[in-house]
């Protein structure tokens, strides 16, 4: 069974540094996807970043980059120059062949000015 | 274009009541699911549907049914509501469950609380 594990509940981060959030993953299947996603406090859920299990080069959007280690089976967010406005919930998710898409159970990013 | 849009957006019901949580899409999407967000617990998965008349279940799919009888329309039931059901729901939908770049397109959740 596919299972995806943040281990940060939360984070403090000083304004214009850069940030990473943690995601590791199990799954038994060769090609998958995994996802970001961003929830704000006003609660809507914002796709932020994909990466293929077959990508051989790390996504980028932006201010945001996914370091994604397969053999370690870690997909981690990072997101340069941090915002205030980068406070929020953040979520790692992953889909395979099951056709499921499963969330971890996020962390919560807070931005210091 | 009003992507995914569920109703109502707040509810309250007594246990043991029934509801259908509603959800459409305009965007043709094949794959649409159903998560509950509860604090500490992130999103789970509790019923998926990956075309009109095939669903199946996530990983809490216990006191609720959906159907899919249309690309458009993913509506999930509470049969029996429990305390254990309070929550935020959202409905989501992609135009297949994963591939590059198809994240999915979110409503904007339904808070029940079943008391």
């Amino acid at each position: 069974a596919q299972k995806i594990t943040q281990t940060q509940p939360g984070m403090f981060v000083q304004e214009k540094e850069a940030v990473t959030l943690d995601c590791t993953y199990d799954t038994s299947d060769q090609s998958y996807g995994l996802f970001w996603y961003k929830q704000p406090s006003s609660g809507e859920m914002i796709f932020l970043i994909y990466q293929g299990s077959y990508d051989e080069q790390n996504a980028t959007e932006g201010r945001y980059s996914l370091n994604f280690q397969k053999a370690r089976k870690s997909a981690n967010l990072v997101i340069s120059a941090s915002q205030l406005g980068d406070s929020a919930m953040y979520f790692c998710a992953m889909t395979n062949r099951d056709d499921k898409i499963i969330f971890g159970k996020g962390t919560r990013l807070h931005i210091l000015p | 274009n009003a992507g995914v849009t569920q109703t109502p957006k707040f509810q309250v019901l007594k246990t043991g009541q029934s509801m259908t949580l509603q959800c459409a899409q305009d965007m043709n999407h094949e794959y649409m699911s159903w998560y509950r967000q509860d604090p500490g617990m992130g999103l789970r998965l509790i019923h998926y549907s990956v075309g009109a008349g095939i669903t199946d279940q996530g990983e809490v799919p216990n006191g609720y049914n959906v159907s899919r009888s249309t690309t458009e329309d993913f509506p999930l039931r509470l049969l029996s509501a429990a305390p254990s059901q309070t929550s935020v729901y959202f409905c989501a939908s992609s135009p297949t469950a994963g591939g590059p770049g198809y994240g999915y397109t979110f409503g904007s959740g339904t808070r029940l609380t079943v008391v």
